[in-house]
């Protein structure tokens, strides 16, 4: 099955600082990933999604995300924190158990973003 | 268009009393999922459902889980009797059809404490 490790599960930065989370995943086959933000007693909200139409996929609230095949990452960023994103991160990839074509998410264990004024 | 909806938000019971979940997809999609979410983990997904068809219930633990779709909208999820380690949040999602690119949308999700 597919999987996705994410470093560091608690990462703090500055206000606007440069925001780097990251994620890598397992596969010989490049996956689809999703990066998905908690919000405290929220349910998840995607955040973007690499699909294979361009390497550099750009989301909601100023993220984006690079895949690279040769480092089997997909590191999401963000060239300014704000006290807002402070949040907890998951990046996912989709796996087929059952092999009837319909998939779920396998998530990582998430990272938790401090922002600190 | 309205989100998913899940009801309650909050619960609290006793070990061994038994507790269900409600969840009301986005209308028209055909896939539904229950995560469990452990503090500090990722959700793992416990079953899903396609229409009215579990499509797979691998981790779900049968012996006391149980889980519904019936008519292909609404599910209820039920744990009967609770364990102290069933203390999570309890998320549904729902997606088109369940496809590999295809976004998954979450609910609030429910926060189970069992004492």
């Amino acid at each position: 099955a597919q999987s996705v490790t994410q470093l560091g599960s608690h990462v703090s930065v500055s206000e606007g600082a440069l925001v780097l989370l990251r994620c890598n995943y397992s596969s010989s086959v490049p996956p689809y990933l999703f990066w998905y933000v908690q919000y405290p007693n929220q349910g998840l909200q995607l955040l973007l999604k690499y699909t294979s139409a361009a390497t550099l996929v750009k989301g909601i609230n100023g993220f984006e995300a690079e895949f690279k095949k040769s480092e089997t990452s997909f590191h999401l960023t963000k060239p300014s924190a704000h006290m807002s994103d402070a949040a907890e991160y998951f990046c996912a990839v989709p796996s087929a158990y059952s092999g009837a074509g319909s998939y779920q998410l396998t998530f990582g264990k998430g990272t938790k973003l401090s922002v600190i004024p | 268009e309205a989100g998913v909806a899940q009801s309650p938000r909050y619960k609290i019971i006793e070990k061994r009393q038994s507790v269900a979940f409600w969840c009301n997809p986005i209308s028209g999609h055909a896939t539904l999922y229950w995560y469990q979410q452990i503090l500090g983990q990722g959700p793992k997904l416990l079953i899903q459902f396609q229409n009215n068809g579990v499509v797979d219930d691998s981790q779900l633990p049968k012996d006391r889980f149980s889980a519904e779709r019936l008519k292909g909208v609404d599910s209820t999820l039920k744990i009967q009797p609770a364990k102290l380690e069933d203390s999570a949040v309890y998320l549904c999602a729902s997606s088109l059809n369940g496809g590999q690119q295809e976004t998954q949308y979450f609910g609030p999700g429910t926060r189970l404490l069992v004492l």
